[in-house]
């Protein structure tokens, strides 16, 4: 069975321009989650998702942060302009409802 | 203040011993679920077990077990026969909420255990 799969898993760029994460949960889970992970800060929710609708997206540090779940199996996290402070492990989980499984996560480097 | 506490920082054990990883959580729901995940070298998180509030027995998955003190409210993490891969960062993470819930997690800081040969 696949499990969670994001894309790129490593991603360097440079500030001001525009990243897009992308995450294809496991089929039939409903429930879909955004995390990130630093050092400083540890692993956070940014924004989760049932049945593709936002619930909770208070943990999104800011305008540049914006999710999208356009359908049950792809869902995007950008950040517009990126910043070297957006530097982080971010990670896609899901879930059938109890407990979440997480992709591989993506590295991501703001230079 | 921290709804889940990992006092450890780092942890050492001998292969074949069993190792304890400690894990306190704060909550005012009668319903909740903590779970345990392992982060290798590699990154990828990996879920090891959970226990259910409710639940009355404490959980086992193959070497993992959870020692679940409700009134302490404390879900430790026990491996036993402890192998070098296991050396890893355990995260003790905490969903308040109803049972069947997807809401979401509140993780430690994690705990990092290394096993010698």
């Amino acid at each position: 069975d696949a499990g969670v799969i994001q894309s790129p898993r490593h991603e360097v760029t440079e500030m001001g321009q525009e990243v897009t994460l992308r995450c294809k949960p496991i089929s039939g889970h409903d429930y879909l989650f955004w995390y990130r992970q630093t050092m400083m800060r540890g692993l956070e929710l940014l924004i989760y998702f049932n049945n593709n609708v936002p619930i909770d997206d208070s943990g999104m540090p800011e305008d540049r942060f914006s999710a999208k779940m356009p359908n049950a199996s792809f869902s995007t996290l950008k950040i517009q302009p990126s910043e070297p402070r957006d530097s982080a492990v971010y990670f896609c989980a899901s879930s059938p409802g109890r407990t979440q499984y997480f992709g591989p996560g993506t590295r991501l480097l703001v230079l | 203040a921290q709804k889940i506490t990992q006092t450890q920082p780092g942890m050492f054990v001998q292969e074949k011993e069993a190792v304890t990883l400690d894990c306190t959580y704060d909550t005012s729901d009668q319903s909740y679920g903590l779970f345990w995940y392992k982060q290798p070298s590699s990154g990828e998180m990996i879920f090891l077990i959970y226990q259910g509030s409710y639940d009355e027995q404490n959980a086992t998955e193959g070497r993992y077990s959870l020692n679940f003190q409700k009134a302490r409210k404390s879900a430790n993490l026990v491996i036993s026969a402890s192998q070098l891969g296991d050396s890893a960062m355990y995260f003790c993470a905490m969903r308040e909420g109803q049972r069947t819930s997807g809401s979401r997690l509140t993780f430690g800081e994690g705990t990092q255990l290394t096993v010698n040969p």
